[in-house]
């Protein structure tokens, strides 16, 4: 049973679009959604975080949007640029055996075409 | 500051033999967690360590174990090696588990078993 679901599987935009991608969460005890960038040949990076108190959190050109009520948050990408090309991870987490383990989402590989 | 080191990069094993992979943690980092990543099935948990002790277990197979030493660094052991085996293996350390501050992850170690 996937816990988080996440798409698109994959997306291409053009250079100064806007990149949208979406997860869905079932366990209401995940109560921290990070979202992690993997580049080729490197482990995934720690891009942006979230916790269901907050509906929005922006850094930068990276904004995450939290839906509680409906167990659904997105990352939106501004002004996607040829550098933003990755697989990006939505990831749940909530405290297990006294730490926080994250689940994740299967991943979307972002193309931004220049 | 050094990240997180995984060692080897790559390995080539036979189905049947074992193998074993190692991570450094950042240093001042207590938490190891080990995760699979394949493109069927994302990012999977395997482990988490916490000074010296397992902490939290995936739902994987007991032919896949590991360890923590004093220092922090870490192995992972799969034996009977099977070619679903065959993988990205991911180390990621973090500073204080019990809070969610999300993980570090290593280059990870290309398993390939033919």
């Amino acid at each position: 049973q996937q816990q988080v679901k996440q798409s698109p599987q994959s997306l291409i935009v053009q250079k100064g679009g806007i990149s949208i991608i979406n997860c869905a969460y079932e366990n209401t005890a995940f109560d921290y959604f990070p979202w992690y960038q993997q580049f080729p040949g490197k482990g995934p990076a720690l891009l942006i975080a979230i916790r269901p108190d907050v509906s929005e959190k922006k850094e930068g050109r990276f904004t995450i949007s939290f839906n509680k009520s409906a167990k659904q948050f997105s990352l939106h990408i501004m002004d996607s640029q040829p550098g933003d090309s990755a697989t990006y991870f939505c990831a749940a987490s909530m405290r297990t055996g006294g730490s926080y383990i994250p689940t994740f989402g299967r991943g979307t590989s972002l193309i931004v075409h220049p | 500051k050094a990240g997180v080191t995984q060692t080897p990069r790559y390995l080539i094993k036979t189905r049947g033999q074992q193998v074993t992979l190692s991570c450094s943690p950042i240093s001042g980092h207590r938490s190891v967690s080990w995760y699979q990543q394949t493109p069927g099935q994302g990012l999977q948990f395997l482990f988490e360590y916490f000074s010296e002790t397992q902490r939290n277990k995936g739902n994987f197979p007991g032919r896949f174990s590991g360890r923590q030493f004093s220092n922090s660094r870490s192995e992972m052991n799969v034996s009977t090696l099977e070619l679903g085996d065959s993988a990205l293996y991911l180390c990621a350390s973090s500073l204080d588990p019990g809070t969610a501050y999300g993980y570090t992850f290593g280059s990870g170690t290309r398993l390939t078993v033919v």
